[in-house]
């Protein structure tokens, strides 16, 4: 296991499109996390799970926002009318469990424009 | 969550020893202290995780005092590619996620 991987790298959007973005964490890993950052700024949290159920979203994530992680393995960001302030990195993590440090993946870059 | 308090950026040279501390004041009995690692258009990268005094890895030390409201991650010999940002988390035992702060930029200058 390599650790968790990303995909893509980099995409770029105009604005009104819809993405979706993947994130394979390590196997033995149940917890699953995305954050975004924009420059500048340490990550901000937006959803995690625990196998496939989704335990927690931040009010960061709108209405146009949605993840999945359906058999518990690897997750899904869809970002749907995409917007220029959904700029940003968008970063995957796993974990074991609860105080378990994450392992995070290298990041997709999403630019609207 | 504790908030966390560390300085925003911080210059060093090769060779010297930095230490970044982070203040979390409103810790609690069961957190853990974590520092990350970040480099430009990579992910974070765990470096060290304590509760209390010193512990060390191949990486880096951690100091925490007895009443832990403060740490000090403390990277011995840097290089110039330990140019990064360094963030000091509060995490809590319970909780099920991390929050970041703007963490601190080290610059190693040659």
């Amino acid at each position: 296991d390599t650790g968790v991987s990303q995909d893509p790298r980099h995409k770029i959007t105009k604005r009104g499109q819809n993405v979706t973005f993947r994130c394979d964490p390590i196997s033995e890993h149940n917890r699953l996390y995305w954050y975004r950052q924009t420059l500048g700024q340490g990550p901000e949290f937006l959803t995690y799970f625990q196998n496939e159920a989704q335990l927690e979203k931040s009010r960061l994530l709108s209405d146009r926002f949605s993840a999945e992680r359906p058999k518990g393995s690897f997750s899904t960001l869809e970002i749907q009318r995409t917007e220029q302030g959904d700029s940003a990195m968008y970063l995957c993590a796993s974990s074991s469990g609860t105080g378990s440090f994450y392992t995070f993946g290298s990041g997709t870059r999403l630019t609207v424009v | 969550l504790a908030k966390t308090t560390q300085p925003i950026s911080m210059d060093s040279y090769e060779g010297q020893e930095v230490n970044i501390t982070c203040s979390h004041n409103n810790i609690a009995t069961n957190d853990y202290i974590t520092w990350y690692q970040q480099f430009p258009s990579q992910g974070p990268r765990f470096i060290i995780q304590g509760y209390k005094t010193k512990v060390t890895n191949e990486v880096a030390s951690l100091f925490i005092p007895a009443d832990r409201k403060s740490s000090t991650l403390s990277l011995p010999r840097v290089s110039l590619s330990d140019t990064a940002v360094y963030y000091c988390l509060v995490q809590m035992n319970r909780d099920d996620k991390i929050i970041f702060g703007k963490g601190t930029r080290l610059h190693i200058l040659p």
